[in-house]
């Protein structure tokens, strides 16, 4: 399961509290993205990134903020402004060549009490 | 935006029969239309994807067809086996050098011995 990493793969945080999830990839790939699962509703972007020091906001991206400081790595911060982060958190990433398929990583499950 | 339906939601076959999956999508300019299968509890994996300029494309017993016209595609697989058992999920993008794939709700595939 190389590749791409994500941890933990359970996290428990107290409402209020910012949490950040960890991505790592070691598949030189330049494009990154967050995606959020919910029961019956799919995956959600939440953030994408091109390139080191760029991202831009997906589909759901109110409460969230990213960082893409080094080309391997897409740390997810959820802030206490989301109002419902309880969630299982996909990161994925993509080869800027001509293959077309997103990479997953393994995921997190957040839950906020 | 580009919005995706899937259906059905959840399949339940006998282990042998073929199983369908279809998606519609609404912006006409989509032409890359993958498909993920998430085992409980795993990370997302591409099993077949389609590009706009082909009708359809097969993969041992799995098949993708697409209907530009009608803007509908469709996941084939014959000779179910339990192993099947998964969530598929459809996506949807236009290939604008940045690929924002938009995920349909997924359908729960139960093959049953």
């Amino acid at each position: 399961d190389g590749g791409i990493t994500q941890s933990p793969k359970y996290l428990f945080r107290k409402e209020g509290q910012n949490v950040t999830l960890s991505c790592e990839q070691n598949l030189n790939h330049d494009a990154m993205y967050w995606y959020r699962q919910d029961p019956g509703q799919g995956l959600r972007l939440i953030y994408y990134s091109q390139i080191v020091n760029d991202f831009q906001k997906g589909d759901i991206a109110e409460g969230y903020s990213v960082s893409r400081e080094k080309k391997e790595s897409f740390p997810l911060t959820v802030t206490s402004a989301q109002k419902n982060p309880t969630a299982f958190y996909l990161c994925a990433s993509r080869t800027s060549g001509s293959s077309y398929e997103q990479y997953f990583g393994p995921g997190t499950r957040l839950t906020v009490t | 935006g580009e919005n995706v339906e899937q259906h059905p939601s959840t399949l339940s076959v006998q282990e042998g029969d073929s199983a369908v999956i279809k998606c519609t999508y609404s912006d006409s300019a989509s032409n890359y239309f993958p498909w993920y299968k998430q085992e409980l509890g795993k990370r997302p994996q591409l099993i077949i994807d389609i590009r706009s300029n082909v009708g359809e494309k097969k993969d041992q017993r799995i098949a993708v067809t697409l209907n530009k016209t009608a803007k509908h595609f469709s996941l084939h697989i014959t000779e179910t086996q339990p192993e099947d058992s998964a969530v598929y999920f459809c996506a949807a993008s236009r290939d604008t050098g940045f690929q924002k794939l938009v995920f349909g709700t997924g359908t729960r595939l139960l093959v049953s011995p």
